[in-house]
């Protein structure tokens, strides 16, 4: 089944400055790749997602790019602010039936 | 306004004593599915249902049991809970036409002593 890995579990940065965080998968036939950012107590939340046809995709602060041959996606936030702070989690799935998320990663933005 | 309920939100209880968490949303979504949180291990799905009627295992389904006998609801069954499923537990919905993107539910914190 698929295996998904997220790097790194913790990351820090300076207000202002990018953050990336990094997944690999081992199912090649997964074609759907989703990012959740959740917040303390709270459900996670999509914030962006990207399918097997396209490499990159952006929306305002956030990308999201996909190397189908080396098996891995990444989230790029530029201008980090501190509301970015929470745990952000990968997730690859074949047809959206079975979702296999990565262990997540708990970004602190410092001002 | 839209969106996925799930009680209750906070649940201890006893080993062996069944129990089952709802889930309901309000969006008219097909997909519907369950996942538990633990701390290093992110979200992994127990079931997931594309229909009413239609269920699937997801990667940790032991212990537990679903059905979708109508389209808003969603319950998870725990029929003889025990320690390890101690556990955060998340319900999520989504339209499977156009996308995947899933909506969660606000969780439910179980504790099984």
């Amino acid at each position: 089944g698929e295996n998904v890995e997220q790097h790194p579990s913790t990351l820090s940065v300076q207000e202002g400055d990018s953050a990336v965080i990094k997944c690999t998968y081992s199912d090649s036939a997964s074609n759907y790749f989703p990012w959740y950012k959740q917040e303390l107590g709270k459900g996670p939340q999509l914030i962006i997602d990207i399918r097997s046809n396209v490499g990159e995709k952006k929306d305002q602060r956030i990308a999201v790019t996909l190397n189908k041959t080396a098996k891995h996606f990444s989230l790029h936030i530029t201008e980090t602010q501190p509301e970015d702070s929470a745990v952000y989690f990968c997730a690859a799935t074949l047809l959206g039936q079975n979702f296999v998320f990565g262990p997540g990663t708990r970004l602190s933005v410092l001002p | 306004e839209a969106q996925v309920t799930q009680n209750p939100r906070y649940l201890i209880t006893v080993t062996g004593k069944k129990l089952t968490v709802t889930c309901s949303q309000n969006m008219n979504h097909e997909y519907m599915s369950w996942y538990r949180q633990d701390p290093g291990l992110g979200l992994r799905q127990i079931y997931y249902s594309m229909n009413v009627e239609v269920t699937d295992k997801g990667d940790v389904p032991e212990g537990y049991k679903v059905s979708r006998k109508e389209k808003r609801n969603f319950p998870l069954i725990l029929e003889s809970p025990s320690p390890n499923q101690t556990s955060l537990y998340f319900c999520a919905s989504g339209v499977r036409a156009g996308g995947y993107e899933q909506y969660f539910g606000p969780g439910t914190r179980l504790t099984v002593t």
